[in-house]
């Protein structure tokens, strides 16, 4: 089993849909957790970062947790192209180095 | 807050030759991190600096491979004898604590001919 797995892509949405992104992540000591969005190319950046079960929103992003679960997603709403991108999760174990998911490549057609 | 920098951008070298990448963190971030990212994977974890101090190396960190950070500030990645499995993007992030966000630098890219 993966340490972080985010559900297999690629996916594809319309322009002001819903896009909706998971991760599993098998260390139950975790206890902060991240999401990044990646352009071809270019280097990860944050988007969203949740340390409590339960819901957290930021604009258009919406991150959830579940730590019973041991399941983190991300929604997107309002999709826009410029949202294309590679999302990556990922997950703090021991207060040091991040363990990443492989990414789950989005892509939103007009 | 002017960024993660990294230096150079793109490194091309030939098998077998040593190779030095540096990254200057965030002014405030006494964490560093080192990770590399090959096509179509997530960033996987090579080594990270508190301050000075070289708290965690991962077993991908074979002995070709060295990181410093002398005086807590910037931080140097050196690989000797490149092998073409070492072509990748090399990237730095850093962060203010242990379980703050980690931001990251642009990136080295390296390939080996």
């Amino acid at each position: 089993q993966k340490e972080v797995e985010q559900n297999s892509g690629p996916l594809s949405v319309p322009e002001g849909a819903i896009a909706s992104l998971n991760c599993t992540y098998s260390d139950r000591g975790s206890q902060s957790f991240f999401w990044y969005r990646q352009y071809s190319g270019k280097s990860p950046e944050l988007i969203m970062s949740i340390y409590s079960n339960g819901d957290k929103e930021d604009g258009r992003f919406t991150a959830q947790l579940n730590k019973a679960s041991q399941y983190v997603s991300l929604l997107i709403r309002d999709s826009q192209p410029s949202d294309s991108a590679t999302y990556l999760c990922a997950v703090n174990p021991s207060y040091g180095k991040l363990t990443f998911g492989q990414g789950t490549i989005l892509t939103v057609h007009p | 807050d002017t960024g993660v920098s990294q230096d150079p951008r793109h490194k091309i070298t030939k098998r077998g030759q040593n190779v030095t990448f540096r990254c200057d963190p965030i002014s405030e971030h006494n964490r560093l991190y080192w990770y590399r990212q090959t096509l179509g994977q997530g960033p996987e974890f090579l080594t990270y600096f508190q301050n000075e101090a070289q708290l965690e190396k991962s077993r991908l960190l074979s002995d070709r491979f060295s990181a410093e950070r002398p005086k807590g500030s910037f931080s140097t990645l050196e690989i000797q004898r490149t092998e073409q499995g070492d072509s990748a993007m090399y990237l730095c992030a850093s962060s203010s604590d242990g379980d703050q966000p980690q931001h990251f630098g642009d990136g080295t890219r390296l390939s080996i001919l």
